[in-house]
């Protein structure tokens, strides 16, 4: 597609309950990355998917964290059992060779709020 | 640790007239990249520009241009003859070579443009 595209823009939900985030990277783009935005602040990394090399999942806060990435196109993010400190902007974005040159084509992301 | 830092949490300056958003970064890894997103009031991330370690110049694109000084390990956005659109939060951000290409953001420069 011309952009990434996020889905939903907003999710409500109640705690203890499993959320799915969905991103649509361009077409041709390589690298996905998923970031997360608390209000007013700045970008927290969570995972990072290159090609078909394994995921960095180092930056995932725990283990109700996961993330995969189906046929090197569309991603996941999945949070189990959320909690109220996991409201948050949920920002995708790809790039075509890592970022190495190129910025990165972010989303307008998934604004998650639990309850 | 790869670290980035920006001390400004707020800026204010005069449409027209020059702006300079600090940042400074920490990294042991000689092979670098460091950029400079925009997010307006809508939430979009938008590149703006990039810098590689071994530049030799700084980087310019448009109305944007980047200040590296590599000894100092500083890399500010100056943003010349500023318009009213260009109020909205200021990321910068680095990626380092070592450990594949996560790019870690810093907390952001809140910037108003004044008429």
């Amino acid at each position: 597609g011309a952009g990434v595209s996020q889905s939903p823009s907003n999710k409500v939900t109640e705690k203890g309950k499993d959320v799915e985030l969905r991103c649509d990277p361009i077409s041709g783009h390589t690298a996905l990355y998923w970031y997360r935005q608390s209000l007013g602040q700045g970008l927290e990394f969570l995972i990072y998917f290159q090609g078909n090399s394994a995921p960095d999942k180092s930056g995932l806060p725990s283990d109700r964290f996961s993330a995969e990435r189906t046929g090197g196109s569309v991603s996941t993010l999945t949070i189990q059992r959320t909690q109220q400190e996991d409201s948050a902007v949920y920002l995708c974005a790809s790039s075509l060779d890592g970022g190495r040159n190129y910025g990165y084509t972010f989303g307008s992301g998934t604004r998650l709020t639990v309850v | 640790a790869q670290k980035i830092t920006q001390t400004q949490p707020g800026m204010f300056v005069q449409e027209k007239e020059a702006v300079t958003l600090d940042c400074t970064y920490d990294t042991s890894d000689p092979s670098y990249g460091l950029f400079w997103y925009k997010q307006p009031s809508s939430g979009e991330m938008i590149f703006l520009i990039y810098q590689g370690s071994y530049d030799q110049q700084n980087a310019t694109e448009g109305r944007y241009s980047l200040n590296f000084q590599k000894a100092r390990k500083s890399a500010n956005l100056v943003i010349s003859a500023s318009q009213l659109g260009d109020s909205a939060m200021y990321f910068c951000a680095m990626r380092q070579e070592a450990g594949g290409f996560k790019t870690i953001f810093g907390a952001g420069t809140r910037l108003f443009v004044k008429a």
